[in-house]
């Protein structure tokens, strides 16, 4: 069976930073594109990032571009989100999600239980 | 950007009634070189994470049941549920592969009337 669990949400003032991960199991992790998606409380999705499977392309949604790194471990089966100079704005459920198909421009098909940021002054 | 807007932003539909669900892009999304539309459809249930449903526009993802289906092209698309169960409770959303970044519609609210 598929599992993708994130961890490493919680609470941090405005301007601190994170370190969100995800651990994955049931399939091949370094085949697949992988990609962080957010939601914030009781709003829509929003695609924060992606990685190629050998972690040499990485592509961000503009507002959290110089501020976030995306990054991954294939010995671990592991995708990494670093999160700096964080705002209110970022406060959301984070999720780990897998690209069906093998490019950037993808829906995804398996998703995690989600991690939650929660930013305050 | 391309933008991603879905109508109704909610809808109540009696059980066995079919629900249809529309998504608008703001350029199109089918891609000359393969004549695919690069769109998704997915299902969220309350605290749960978003599930596909829909990819390429009109193809099921495996496991889905088959009074999902999905038509359209370009830039409008519509997800149709035949005969409404009370399991499809939830939010859909639809999403635009096409370009960087991608981009989801604002949702759709469910409900049984």
């Amino acid at each position: 069976d598929v599992q993708v669990v994130e961890s490493g949400g919680g609470s941090v003032q405005t301007g601190g930073s994170l370190r969100l991960s995800c651990e994955v199991s049931g399939f091949s992790f370094s085949n697949f594109w992988m990609s962080w998606v957010r939601q914030a409380p009781g709003k829509g999705l929003e695609w924060v990032a992606n990685i190629k499977q050998d972690g040499s392309e990485k592509n961000y949604v503009d507002s959290v571009n110089g501020r976030f790194t995306i990054s991954r471990d294939n010995a671990r089966n592991s995708l990494y989100l670093q999160m700096n100079s964080l705002r209110a704005e970022d406060t959301a459920v984070y999720y780990c999600a897998r690209a069906i198909r093998d490019s950037q421009y993808s829906p995804f098909d398996y998703w995690g239980q989600g991690s939650l940021v929660t930013v305050s002054s | 950007d391309i933008v991603m807007t879905q109508s109704p932003d909610s809808l109540a539909v009696s059980l066995g009634e079919r629900a249809t669900i529309n998504c608008r892009s703001s350029q199109s999304l089918l891609y000359s070189s393969n004549n695919m539309n690069y769109f998704a459809w997915y299902q969220q249930k309350p605290g749960q994470p978003p599930k596909v449903l829909i990819h390429w526009a009109s193809t099921r993802e495996s496991g889905v049941p088959d009074r999902f289906s999905g038509s359209g092209s370009g830039t409008d698309f519509t997800l149709t549920i035949s005969s409404l169960q009370a399991e499809d409770v939830a939010v859909y959303y639809c999403q635009q592969y096409y370009s960087h970044p991608s981009t989801f519609g604002q949702g759709t609210r469910l409900e049984i009337k």
